[in-house]
This record gives C-alpha cells, sequence and structure tokens, in this order.
C-alpha cells in the first residue's frame, strides 16, 4: 500500500471555477510535505513545501494546506485557468526520503 | 525552467540492451536523484547521489546502476532492458529542501 494516496484521481472542471485535491499519507518521521505541478510529458515544478509548523502556504493561485496531526493536506486551485490542466502529486519527506503519490490529474475546460 | 536538462528526450531500445540516459545538473547542486516513473503512476525512487558516492538506493535491482561527475551530470545505466523498464525517467538535482527536476526521457522497450 503507498504510503501517499491522493483523491481523487483525476477531475474535470471549467475555466474560473476553483478545485481541491486531497492527499493523506502515512509516512513518518514527517519532514516536509510538497505539492508539484507535472505537464504532460514534462518534469515535476514544484509549487509549495510545508513543514511540520505551517498549515497552509500559497503560490499564486495555489494554496496548499497541512493537517500534521490527521496527516492530510490539500491543494486548493482558485479561478482556474487552461494552463493547470495538468497531474498534481503530492510528495512527503521524512528521514531524507521522498515518498510520492501517485497524483491527481486536472483537465480544465473552456 | 529549472536548469536541469536531460538527453536524449525519447529513446527506443529492444529487449536485453542496455541503456545509458544523461542529466546536467545546475552548477552547485551536488545532490541529484533519478526516478522512474510508469505511465499514470509518480515516480519512483531509482537512487541518489551525493559527491560522485550513491547515498541511497530504491527498490530497483542492480542492473541500474548510476555515476555522478564532477561537473555536476550524472548517468543512469540500465543493462539487460525488460518491457517493464518502459518508463518517463527523471534526474532531479537539490538544493536544500528543493528538487529541481529535469524535463525527463521517455524510454520504451520493445
Amino acid at each position: 500500500k503507498n504510503q501517499v494516496e491522493q483523491s481523487p484521481q483525476s477531475l474535470i472542471i471549467l475555466e474560473g471555477k476553483n478545485c481541491t485535491l486531497q492527499c493523506n499519507y502515512t509516512v513518518s518521521p514527517f519532514s516536509n510535505l510538497r505539492w508539484y505541478k507535472q505537464d504532460t510529458g514534462r518534469g515535476p515544478v514544484s509549487l509549495t513545501i510545508m513543514t511540520f509548523s505551517e498549515n497552509t502556504k500559497s503560490n499564486g493561485r495555489y494554496t496548499a494546506t497541512l493537517d500534521a496531526d490527521t496527516k492530510q493536506s490539500s491543494l486548493h486551485i482558485t479561478a482556474s485557468q487552461l494552463s493547470d490542466s495538468a497531474s498534481y502529486i503530492c510528495v512527503v519527506s521524512a528521514a531524507a526520503k521522498l515518498s510520492f503519490g501517485a497524483g491527481t490529474t486536472v483537465t480544465v475546460r473552456a | 525552467e529549472t536548469g536541469v536538462t536531460q538527453s536524449p528526450t525519447h529513446l527506443i531500445k529492444t529487449r536485453g540492451q542496455q541503456v545509458t540516459l544523461r542529466c546536467s545538473s545546475q552548477s552547485g547542486h551536488n545532490t541529484v536523484s533519478w526516478y522512474q516513473q510508469a505511465l499514470g503512476q509518480g515516480p519512483q525512487f531509482i537512487f541518489q547521489y551525493y559527491r560522485e558516492e550513491e547515498n541511497g538506493r530504491g527498490n530497483f535491482p542492480p542492473r541500474f546502476s548510476g555515476l555522478q561527475f564532477p561537473n555536476y551530470s550524472s548517468e543512469l545505466n540500465v543493462n539487460a532492458l525488460e518491457l517493464d523498464d518502459s518508463a518517463l525517467y527523471l534526474c532531479a538535482s537539490s538544493w536544500g529542501q528543493t528538487q529541481y527536476f529535469g524535463p525527463g526521457t521517455r524510454l520504451l522497450v520493445l
């Protein structure tokens, strides 16, 4: 069983709408949690990094939250744009080892 | 742009052959990691090099090997290719807590 579970597996939203992606993890000891955006056929690009003491971090229209007690994180995309169509990967760092989720594929339609 | 480049972008090999993938990191990034990403999955950690020494390895057989050079470039070598080796191979260099991914090499084994 993967130690980082993401949901939903995929979603389709209309341009301008908001959406929220979920990440649950069992990895320990926890160091930090990262959200990456991966365009098709490209390498992942970092969106946010949060440590244990941070419960929210924003990067433009992307806002990540972290609840280290329940081991849950979310990534909220505000006012989606066509360029937001990508896979969003949650990555948890523990003892210098990274555990990757399978990603959520977001498709934004006009 | 992350400043990390990989070559070639695409490659087709047949079962049993050997392949070498290359990665060029940003200057000063003395840690490089390699990942295998199957279609629709998150990246799986292969190994990590720090100052030209392997200092971490995932669940991959010995036919996956690597090298890191003083000029911040690195190689991933895969011997005796199998059909299941078909994937996107990503390298990532590290500066602090942030990993910078290259665009990947897509390998197809026939």
